[in-house]
């Protein structure tokens, strides 16, 4: 069993749709959660960072996180184009190591 | 402002040739250094971090070797390539060890491809 769990999709919506990434984990011993997005053949870039069970939110996106399920995820609000590209959960303990989901790939068309 | 470069972009190599890829971090020390592998399908591995200069610490055991000359350069080695060993290569940096909020921040990457 993987550590951290993601539907590699594809995920197709249309512009302005609410769009909903999941991922599971089994590492009970994680802490923190990452929310990280990459395009196409880019490094990834860091979109949320939480700590612990509860909800963040940063302009369109909104980050979950449960941890008595170990289920963590993504809300996008008002999807747009340029929101096309794999998002990659990622779970930490208390290290400074991050397991990696296999990431999801989104297409927002317009 | 940090930046983290790496080189080359991208690489074809034949089977059994040697390999070195190459990061380095602006703006920063004595920063935490990663190497990652991100295959097709699968999602970033973390291959070898390093906490200081001449410090390394493998994460899977494989054909690749790492190391770090200075404090903001990290190196990926091979002395012989294997098919398997194709893929998306990239380097992070963080700058917080070992506290709460430290965030990865990931070089543009090296595409290698093993024929």
């Amino acid at each position: 069993q993987k550590e951290v769990e993601q539907d590699p999709g594809p995920l197709s919506v249309p512009e302005g749709a609410i769009v909903s990434l999941n991922c599971t984990y089994s590492n009970s011993a994680f802490q923190y959660f990452m929310w990280y997005r990459q395009y196409s053949r880019k490094g990834p870039e860091l979109l949320m960072y939480t700590y612990s069970s509860g909800n963040k939110e940063d302009g369109r996106f909104t980050a979950q996180v449960d941890k008595s399920s170990k289920y963590i995820s993504l809300f996008i609000r008002d999807s747009q184009p340029s929101d096309s590209a794999t998002y990659l959960c990622a779970g930490r303990d208390n290290t400074d190591k991050l397991i990696f989901g296999t990431g999801t790939r989104l297409q927002v068309f317009p | 402002s940090q930046t983290i470069h790496q080189w080359p972009a991208t690489l074809v190599q034949p089977v059994g040739s040697p390999l070195s890829l190459e990061c380095t971090v602006e703006g920063t020390s004595n920063p935490n250094l990663y190497w990652y592998r991100q295959a097709a399908g699968r999602g970033l591995q973390l291959l070898f971090y390093s906490v200081g200069i001449g410090q390394i610490s493998s994460e899977v055991p494989q054909n690749l070797s790492a190391s770090r000359p200075q404090d903001r350069q990290f190196i990926l080695s091979s002395k012989k390539l294997l098919l398997s060993d194709s893929g998306f290569y990239l380097c992070a940096w963080s700058r917080f060890p070992g506290q709460a909020y430290n965030e990865q921040f990931f070089g543009p990457g090296t595409r290698l491809t093993v024929l």
